[in-house]
């Protein structure tokens, strides 16, 4: 299957700082998405990215499909961010390890 | 709209237990999907459900199955659990070729 990549592995920030997500992923993909799972386990969708940018408030993605990777920049962090970020790349669902967020008051 | 519900939220098995796991969407979507997670690890597929009638198997098949009772239900079987099956089990059905919703999971531990 297609391998999925994330980095950092962990990140701890203080609230108010900026931060990118790197997702790498071995294969042409048609659709790539980005989720956050809350500290309750809860996973939530952010964005459906297959290719160019999107932005929701504070959150935007970019894939770039010809080089295989996709960034999630999220901005003026919150502790309500804390948790962990996966992406995953269709068929059907290849998940990366993910990237743990905290976000430190 | 409940979206996707998952019961029962907490499980726990002993060895050579048996046990269904229970999902349904009310979103009218044609598919539905059975994930585990590991601690530490991303969502691995088990089995899937492309339409009523059909299934497939996914990634990590071993150990269970599935049946789709109809376009709004998918079940997820243990005949005989073991200690490799605890995991944290999520149910999720997508918008068309988008958007994929998560139940909020079934938590089990076997014994």
């Amino acid at each position: 299957g297609i391998q999925v990549e994330q980095s950092p592995p962990d990140l701890i920030l203080q609230e108010g700082a900026n931060s990118t997500l790197r997702c790498n992923f071995s294969d042409s993909v048609n659709n790539l998405q980005w989720f956050h799972q809350n500290p309750w386990g809860q996973l939530i969708n952010l964005f459906y990215i297959p290719s160019g940018t999107k932005q929701n408030g504070r959150l935007s993605a970019t894939t770039v499909a010809t080089e295989r990777y996709s960034l999630l920049y999220i901005s003026s962090s919150q502790t309500t961010d804390s948790g962990v970020y996966f992406c995953a790349v269709w068929g059907n669902l290849f998940f990366g390890t993910g990237t743990r967020l905290t976000v430190i008051p | 709209n409940a979206g996707v519900t998952q019961t029962p939220k907490f499980q726990v098995l002993k060895t050579g237990q048996s046990m269904t796991l229970q999902c349904a969407q009310d979103m009218n979507h044609n598919s539905m999907y059975w994930y585990r997670q590991d601690p530490g690890m991303g969502l691995r597929l088990i089995y899937y459900s492309a339409s009523e009638g059909t299934t497939d198997k996914g990634e990590v098949p071993n150990g269970y199955n599935v049946s789709r009772l109809n376009k709004r239900e998918f079940s997820l079987r243990l005949e005989s659990a073991a200690p490799s099956q605890t995991s944290v089990y999520f149910c999720a059905s997508p918008a068309g070729g988008e958007t994929q919703y998560f139940g909020p999971g079934t938590r089990l531990l076997v014994l």
